[in-house]
């Protein structure tokens, strides 16, 4: 079965604009998780779904940062406004039900020039 | 401030050679994970430890969680050039929907 595919695999953006971010969770997995990666960092928690809602969303660094999982699969996250300060790679995950061994995707690296 | 910190940072040895990785916290953890990240790959999961004080042991790897669950180390005997990547430990507390990552160290074996 396939893995947790994200896409684009890179997206490079001016200060300013908007960009989505794709997850491709693996199939019949019921929680997602995004994280970011800083150059020389480990993964940095954003947001955590369980099915359609977002159970835990503490990681978001601000409002111009959403993310969204309508159909309880497929998961858009949102940046609006981008600064320099955003560029990072974005890693998605899915596990089978929260509490399970997380997959990870291999990432978006996002750069705001 | 780093919730989890790792050291070294990074390391650079000779193929065949043993090393340590230590993971260190103020904070007790109800279980602790050690992923390796590879350049444009996202963390695979390599081993959880969940009982203070627990050793499991993954082929040439060795993983020990401290008595307090505060603390881990993570042990490779006779290094070989396919361990060279990122290694993350992370601690997850009261279930694994959030789980905070340490800074990694990175490995270079050289053959």
């Amino acid at each position: 079965g396939a893995g947790v595919s994200q896409t684009p695999s890179n997206k490079v953006t001016e200060k300013g604009k908007y960009v989505e971010l794709r997850c491709d969770p693996i199939s019949g997995h019921t929680a997602l998780y995004w994280y970011r990666q800083s150059l020389g960092q480990g993964p940095e928690f954003l947001i955590y779904f369980q099915g359609t809602g977002a159970a835990d969303d503490s990681g978001l660094p601000n409002d111009r940062f959403f993310a969204v999982r309508p159909e309880g699969s497929v998961s858009t996250l949102k940046i609006q406004r981008t600064e320099r300060g955003d560029s990072a790679v974005y890693l998605c995950a899915s596990s089978l039900y929260s509490g399970n061994e997380q997959f990870f995707g291999p990432g978006t690296r996002l750069t705001v020039l | 401030t780093q919730l989890l910190e790792q050291s070294p940072q990074f390391l650079s040895i000779q193929e065949g050679e043993n090393l340590t990785v230590y993971c260190n916290s103020s904070s007790v953890f109800s279980s602790l994970q050690w992923y390796r990240q590879e350049p444009g790959e996202g963390p695979v999961l390599l081993v959880t430890v969940v009982t203070g004080g627990e050793v499991k042991k993954l082929k040439r790897l060795t993983f020990q969680f401290g008595d307090a669950r505060k603390d881990s180390s993570l042990h490779i005997t006779a290094a070989q050039p396919g361990d060279t990547g990122l290694y993350l430990c992370a601690g997850a507390k009261g279930g694994y929907q959030k789980v905070t990552f340490g800074i990694g160290t990175k490995l270079q074996v050289i053959p």
